[in-house]
């Protein structure tokens, strides 16, 4: 696609409740990362793949959270047993490839907003 | 520990009145500085990547430069489109890899026509 999609675009869960939030990348990049926005706050690093390898994935805040992409294309966040302090913005970026990164960027997906009520 | 500090934390203008934003950040080798645009309800768009003390960067009424310490983004006589949340960003040298940037909590900056 034309730019890196993320399902659903509002996703409320009930205290306890587990959520996969979906991030379609755009098509052959290689690198994919997650971020977490709470309100009025900056994006905070959560994980990092290449291809299929999840190479960072020292931002998650606890073991609730995981996250996976299989075949190197799509990926998805699950958080499990949802606490309301996991109410945030969740945003997907890709990137050609790690080489491309510093000069063009990040491209982000507009995000999954999660309330936990 | 990467730190990545914004001022001010809003900022209102009238129509073509010129500002800058400014961005402190402490890192313990600087790969990059990043300047994004986010717009409500929307994921941060690029606008610029800096690499070393002492260089700029322009697009359209934006401006960004470079210190060891500090990074401003220039705007010069802004519209009201200019209106949004300003970020900026470091990544740090690692060794290796592609390490997840360290972002500041923004600028909100609003242009009044």
């Amino acid at each position: 696609g034309a730019g890196v999609s993320q399902s659903p675009r509002y996703k409320v869960a009930k205290r306890g409740q587990d959520v996969a939030l979906r991030c379609d990348p755009i098509s052959g990049h290689v690198s994919l990362f997650w971020y977490q926005q709470a309100l009025g706050q900056g994006p905070e690093f959560l994980t990092y793949f290449q291809n299929e390898a999840q190479l960072d994935k020292s931002g998650l805040p606890s073991d609730r959270f995981f996250a996976e992409r299989p075949e190197g294309s799509v990926s998805t966040l699950k958080i499990q047993r949802t606490q309301q302090e996991d109410s945030a913005v969740y945003l997907c970026a890709s990137s050609l490839a790690v080489e491309y990164v510093l000069p063009y960027g990040y491209t982000f997906g507009s995000g999954t907003r999660l309330t936990v009520v | 520990e990467d730190q990545v500090t914004q001022s001010p934390e809003a900022l209102r203008l009238q129509e073509g009145e010129s500002s800058s934003l400014n961005c402190s950040y402490t890192v313990s080798g600087l790969r990059g500085l990043f300047w994004y645009r986010q717009d409500p309800g929307k994921g941060p768009e690029f606008l610029f990547t800096l690499y070393s003390a002492g260089e700029e960067k322009e697009k359209e009424r934006l401006k960004a430069t470079l210190t060891k310490k500090e990074s401003f983004l220039h705007i010069t006589a802004p519209k009201p489109e200019d209106s949004a949340t300003y970020l900026c960003a470091v990544q740090a040298n690692s060794g290796g890899g592609a390490d997840g940037l360290t972002f500041g909590k923004g600028t909100h900056l609003i242009i009044q026509p």
